[in-house]
């Protein structure tokens, strides 16, 4: 079954200190990926994708992921946190061809400590 | 270029009764998807649009329907609406059917006492 693991359901982080986001997949053929944040009361936002190519790729706010086939993850990654980066964080996998849908995972709470 | 816009954004409703939200998408995008989100099940695809037909369809009972005009604006309609139809009801708009990636609307919050 196509599936998107996020182990942790809240992390805390201090301020300035780095991050690492983890998320598993179960799917069928290499799916495409995407990290996105939500604020509270907002939609979703798009932080990164990975389609193909290089295996570590940017996003926006100084985020990166890193995608790793033989271990099905896609880990975001953020070398210091800043206090604004407090959000709900979801991976997501969806198919390559047309009418497919995103797959997401529970998500990942991240606070931040100063 | 404005975003994805969900109206409204928040709605009270009581059992029984029924509601329609509206989604406008992306100047250019032509498929619209709908998603709900809940703090126990976490975000559900409910269906997707692409040129006013419906691509593909996730696990909801037929009380969920939607529909999409020429415009690619989208609309879903909730029939008799139960306690457990609360929720964030996000729509996300892409260039074209499965064409990733999807970029979302705020959300509109449907809370039914």
């Amino acid at each position: 079954a196509q599936s998107v693991t996020q182990p942790d359901i809240h992390i805390t982080v201090s301020e300035g200190a780095s991050l690492e986001l983890r998320c598993n997949y179960s799917y069928g053929a290499t799916p495409y990926l995407f990290w996105y944040v939500q604020s509270p009361g907002q939609g979703l936002q798009l932080l990164l994708k990975y389609f193909s190519g290089d295996t570590l790729v940017q996003g926006i706010k100084g985020f990166e992921a890193e995608f790793k086939r033989s271990q099905s993850s896609f880990n975001l990654r953020k070398p210091s946190v800043h206090w604004s980066d407090a959000a709900e964080y979801f991976c997501a996998v969806g198919a390559r061809q047309a009418g497919t849908a995103l797959i997401f995972g529970k998500g990942t709470t991240l606070s931040v400590s100063s | 270029k404005a975003g994805v816009t969900q109206t409204p954004r928040y709605l009270i409703k009581t059992r029984g009764q029924q509601v329609t939200l509206s989604c406008s998408p992306i100047s250019g995008h032509r498929s619209v998807s709908w998603y709900q989100q809940t703090p126990g099940q976490g975000l559900q695809f409910l269906f997707e649009y692409f040129s006013e037909t419906q691509r593909n369809k996730g696990n909801f009972p037929g009380r969920f329907s939607g529909r999409q005009f020429s415009n690619s604006r989208s609309e879903m309609n909730v029939s008799t609406l139960e306690l457990g139809d609360s929720a964030l009801y996000l729509c996300a708009s892409s260039l074209e059917a499965g064409n990733q990636p999807q970029h979302f609307g705020d959300g509109t919050r449907l809370s039914i006492l």
